[in-house]
């Protein structure tokens, strides 16, 4: 079955710097990479996505590239805020398998 | 998707109790997945169903947990015999029918946060 790796486990940065979290998935089926914000107590919410036929989406401060060849994707987040601050997770679904097989999380800090 | 909507909010139960979660999709979903997250890790897969179908439940224990999604009414989680190892958040998710733009799109209700005392 699918495995999703994600690194690195926690990442501390400066407010205004840049943020990147990277993912690794095993099974080139998979055609759908999404992202997601965790709060603490709080649902995990979509902030990106990304679908196999596409190589980069961007939506604002957010982007998230995808190397198919060497399956793995990433996240990049500028001119961090501390509202950054969360674990994000990423995840990925095999063609019609419609599960969503998730990385371990990263906790993000924005330090002020 | 803030229309996913899950209660109990929080749950206690003693060992041994029933714990049924309570799970109604988004306006016009068909598709309702569950997850399981335990402290501190990331969310694994349980079981995904249609109305009245259980689509695939390899990840969901063989004994004690059941899921249903009726033709009315919302998707309910029920375990049986509650364990200590039961305590964690559990997530349900929605997506839309099939055939349509962003069907694997999945948007995830507030949770309900099981406590085995």
């Amino acid at each position: 079955g699918e495995n999703v790796e994600q690194h690195p486990s926690t990442l501390s940065v400066q407010e205004g710097d840049s943020a990147v979290i990277k993912c690794t998935y095993s099974d080139s089926a998979s055609n759908y990479f999404p992202w997601y914000k965790q709060e603490l107590g709080k649902r995990p919410q979509l902030i990106i996505d990304i679908r196999s036929n596409v190589g980069e989406k961007k939506d604002q401060r957010i982007a998230v590239t995808l190397n198919k060849t060497a399956k793995h994707f990433s996240l990049h987040i500028t001119e961090t805020q501390p509202e950054d601050s969360a674990v994000y997770f990423c995840a990925a679904i095999i063609q019609g398998a419609q599960k969503l097989v998730f990385g371990q999380g990263t906790r993000l800090t924005i330090n002020p | 998707n803030a229309g996913v909507m899950q209660n109990p909010r929080h749950l206690v139960r003693r060992r041994g109790q029933e714990a049924r979660l309570r799970c109604s999709p988004m306006k016009g979903h068909s598709h309702v997945y569950w997850y399981r997250q335990l402290p501190e890790e990331g969310l694994k897969f349980m079981v995904y169903l249609q109305k009245e179908n259980i689509i695939d439940e390899s990840g969901m224990p063989k004994e004690r947990f059941s899921a249903e999604f009726p033709k009315e009414g919302p998707s309910i989680l029920r375990i049986q015999q509650v364990v200590r190892g039961d305590s964690a958040a559990y997530f349900c998710a929605s997506s839309p029918r099939p055939g349509g733009a962003g069907t694997d799109t999945q948007y995830f209700g507030p949770g309900t946060r099981l406590t085995v005392l």
